[in-house]
């Protein structure tokens, strides 16, 4: 069974400052997702991760993926309070017929302050 | 381009009650999930549909909750009766297909079950 989990699961920085999220997942997969969810909203997707040494970078996030070690890392650069919120990352089951069938981390609740 | 929409995005019921959540997938997706969403934690799949097809329900209690897609666009969940361990955010997503493709989530609707 695919499980997937992030650390830390609290993060409080200051802004200006660079940190690191880690996703590990304990399967098979070359598909991973990262997303970020505000408060009471729904999930926005930020990183869309298909092979093995793919990197992405959307301002001050950067994500990567080494499916060899199973292993994403979300890394923040220069922290802005606007960054705070909480991120998942998801990797694809990837079992014969269930391909889409995304397994959550339990979140990283991210919060910058001055 | 419109998101995918979801109605109510809010419903109080008492337990034993019966409920329902509509799902409208954003136009031309052929791929529709239903997520559980508890406080504090990822989403976790419900069912996956590919165009009006169960791909995958696995995770999906059937004694209380079923789902339909007909003519493989519009959705709904049913909880009956529901649980106190209900409570949730029930989000729905959509995709262009099953592998490899992005998920696109809606508002999900907040359920409280007392």
């Amino acid at each position: 069974e695919l499980k997937v989990e992030q650390n830390p699961l609290f993060l409080s920085m200051q802004e200006g400052k660079n940190y690191t999220i880690y996703c590990n997942y304990s399967t098979t997969s070359d598909r991973l997702y990262w997303y970020r969810q505000d408060p009471g909203k729904s999930l926005e997707s930020l990183f869309v991760l298909l092979s093995n040494g793919a990197v992405k970078q959307e301002g001050r996030l950067m994500a990567s993926l080494d499916t060899k070690a199973r292993l994403s890392t979300l890394h923040i650069t220069a922290a802005v309070h606007d960054l705070s919120a909480t991120y998942f990352c998801a990797v694809d089951n990837n079992e014969a017929n269930q391909g889409g069938k995304l397994i959550f981390g339990q979140g990283t609740e991210l919060s910058v302050k001055p | 381009e419109a998101g995918v929409a979801q109605s109510p995005r809010y419903k109080i019921i008492e337990k034993r009650q019966s409920v329902a959540f509509w799902c409208n997938p954003i136009s031309g997706h052929a791929t529709l999930y239903w997520y559980q969403q508890i406080l504090g934690q990822g989403p976790k799949l419900l069912i996956q549909f590919q165009n009006n097809g169960v791909v995958d329900d696995s995770q999906l209690p059937k004694d209380r909750f079923s789902a339909e897609r007909l003519k493989g666009v519009d959705s709904t969940l049913k909880i009956q009766p529901a649980k106190l361990e209900d409570s949730a955010v029930y989000l729905c997503a959509s995709s262009w297909g099953a592998i490899s493709y992005e998920q696109y989530f809606g508002p999900g609707t907040r359920l409280t079950v007392t």
